[in-house]
C-alpha cells in the first residue's frame, strides 16, 4: 500500500531564516506530487505541483520554491521566511494519469516568529 | 476551468441529528467529485468519491453524497451525526485529464452534545 510521509511535524522559525520541508511517498512510482498551504481560515492553497523529476509548476508567486530530486521526494524551501509564511503545509500525491484523486500527508505546522 | 463552491463555512448541528453539507461545482467537461475530511492538525482523508455510475455514493463513517448533474451539486449527508464527526469537510473536483484538483473553501461541522 502507498504511504506518504512529511517532516518535520512542527517547526518554529524566526523571520529571515531558511526553510526546508520534505515529503516522501512509498509504494508507488512516478506519482504527481503537490504542496498546499492552509492559512488560518483560508482553505487550501495549491503552491506547487510536479509531474516528474525536476518538473515543477508554480501556482502562486512568492518566496517559496520546490524541488523534486527523486521520483518520490518533494521538497519545499525558502531562503528567507516571512511572517506570512506561517501555516499548515500539506503534501499530497496522485497517480500520474487518469483520475487525479489525491492522498495527503499528515502535514507540517510552521510558525514564523 | 473547474471550480467548487461550498456555501456554508460553518454548520452547527446537535448530536444524532441529520446533516447536509452543500457543494456546487462548475466544469465544462465531465467531472470526478470528492469529499475529504480534516480533523484538527491532521492531513485530509478521503471520505468518498464519485467517478461514474450510480449517483448515490457511500463513503466511510456513514456519510453519503449524491451527484446531481442538472444542478451541478454534490451534497454530503449523514442521517445521524456523532461528536466524532466534528471536523472540517472539503469538497473537490477534478475534470478528467486535468492534473490538478480544485478544492472548496471548506465547511466546519460542529456537533453539539
Amino acid at each position: 500500500s502507498q504511504t506518504i510521509h512529511q517532516w518535520p511535524a512542527t517547526l518554529v522559525q524566526p523571520v529571515g531564516s531558511p526553510l526546508s520541508l520534505e515529503c516522501t511517498v512509498e509504494g508507488t512510482s512516478n506519482p504527481n506530487l503537490y504542496w498546499y498551504r492552509q492559512a488560518a481560515g483560508r482553505g487550501l492553497q495549491l503552491l506547487f505541483y510536479s509531474v516528474g523529476i525536476g518538473q515543477i509548476s508554480s501556482e502562486v508567486p512568492q518566496n517559496l520554491s520546490a524541488s523534486r530530486p527523486q521520483d518520490r521526494q518533494f521538497i519545499l524551501s525558502s531562503k528567507k521566511l516571512l511572517l506570512s509564511d506561517s501555516g499548515f503545509y500539506l503534501c499530497a500525491w496522485s497517480v500520474s494519469s487518469g483520475i487525479y484523486e489525491q492522498y495527503f500527508g499528515p502535514g507540517t505546522r510552521l510558525t514564523v516568529t | 476551468a473547474q471550480s467548487v463552491t461550498q456555501l456554508d463555512s460553518q454548520v452547527p448541528v446537535f448530536e444524532e441529528a441529520p446533516v447536509e453539507l452543500r457543494c456546487n461545482y462548475s466544469s465544462s467537461v465531465s467531472v470526478y467529485l470528492f469529499w475529504y475530511v480534516q480533523y484538527p492538525n491532521q492531513g485530509l482523508q478521503l471520505l468518498l468519491k464519485y467517478l461514474s455510475g450510480s449517483t448515490l455514493v457511500k463513503g466511510i463513517n456513514g456519510f453519503e453524497a449524491e451527484f446531481n448533474k442538472s444542478q451541478t451539486s454534490f451534497h454530503l449527508r449523514k442521517p445521524s451525526v456523532h461528536i466524532s464527526d466534528t471536523a472540517e469537510y472539503f469538497c473537490a473536483v477534478n475534470s478528467g485529464g486535468y492534473q490538478k484538483v480544485t478544492f472548496g473553501t471548506g465547511t466546519k461541522l460542529q456537533v453539539i452534545p
